[in-house]
C-alpha cells in the first residue's frame, strides 16, 4: 500500500476554511484515496473518498490534482468540534487483502 | 453512530488473565476488521474476515491472539495470557466489500493490563 504523508498538526480557528495535504507520491492504478475522521476515545470516522478531480459531501471536499500525487481534505468554516484527528489513506478497496493502512495523521486544533 | 458495536468499551484485567471483545458489525456487512490503536499512534490492523473466513492475519497477531467470526455475523477476539503491552484500544469496522469498500468503525474497547 501506498505510503502517505502529511503535515503533524495544524491550527485554526472557527469559521475558516481549514485545508490539509497529503502526498502519496507512490500511489498505484487501482487506489483511491480516503480520509478519515478520529475523536480521542472514539473510533475513526470516514469522511470522504475519492479517486480523481474533484469530490464534494455535506462534510468536506476533496481534491484530487491529475497526477494523484497529493490529494487535499478542504474543511469549510470549520468549528470547534472539528478538533480531531484527521487521516489520509490510499488503498485498492477491491482488492481482496485490502485494509486500512493509518499513519500517524494531521492532529487539527480549532480555536475560538 | 455508525452501526457497528462493541462490549465491553473499558475492560481492566490482570497480567495473565484471558478475556474477550465483541464486535457486532451493520447487519449486511460481509467483511469484518479488527484493528489496534496505541496512544498518539493510527490504527494498526490485526486481521479481517471476508463473511466467517479469516483471510488475513497481522503479523502482529502473536498465538495469544486469536479471532472468530461465527455464521459471518458478529466476531470475537480473544487474548490468552496477557500481558501489559496489550494494552490498546481495539477497534472493529465492517464493510460491503463493494467497489468503495468503506469501513465503518465501532466505538472500540480500551483494555488495561495491570
Amino acid at each position: 500500500l501506498a505510503k502517505t504523508t502529511q503535515p503533524i498538526s495544524m491550527d485554526s480557528y472557527e469559521g475558516q476554511e481549514v485545508n490539509i495535504t497529503c502526498s502519496h507520491n507512490n500511489i498505484a492504478t487501482n487506489d483511491y484515496i480516503t480520509w478519515y475522521q478520529q475523536f480521542p476515545s472514539q473510533g475513526p470516522r470516514f469522511i470522504i473518498q475519492g479517486y480523481k478531480t474533484k469530490v464534494t459531501n455535506e462534510v468536506a471536499s476533496l481534491f484530487i490534482p491529475a497526477d494523484r500525487k497529493s490529494s487535499t481534505l478542504s474543511l469549510p468554516r470549520v468549528s470547534l468540534s472539528d478538533t480531531a484527528v484527521y487521516y489520509c489513506l490510499v488503498g485498492a478497496p477491491m482488492d481482496s487483502s485490502y485494509k486500512l493502512i493509518f499513519g500517524s495523521g494531521t492532529r487539527l486544533l480549532v480555536r475560538p | 453512530d455508525t452501526g457497528v458495536s462493541q462490549n465491553p468499551r473499558h475492560k481492566i484485567t490482570k497480567r495473565g488473565q484471558n478475556v474477550t471483545f465483541r464486535c457486532d458489525p451493520i447487519s449486511e456487512h460481509n467483511r469484518l476488521y479488527w484493528y489496534r490503536q496505541t496512544l498518539g499512534q493510527g490504527p494498526e490492523f490485526l486481521t479481517y474476515f471476508q463473511n466467517e473466513a479469516q483471510l488475513e492475519k497481522s503479523r502482529l497477531l502473536s498465538d495469544r491472539f486469536s479471532a472468530e467470526r461465527p455464521k459471518g455475523s458478529f466476531s470475537t477476539l480473544e487474548i490468552q495470557r496477557t500481558e501489559q503491552g496489550d494494552s490498546a484500544m481495539y477497534l472493529c469496522a465492517s464493510s460491503l466489500g463493494d467497489r468503495a469498500d468503506t469501513q465503518y468503525f465501532g466505538p472500540g474497547t480500551r483494555l488495561t493490563v495491570l
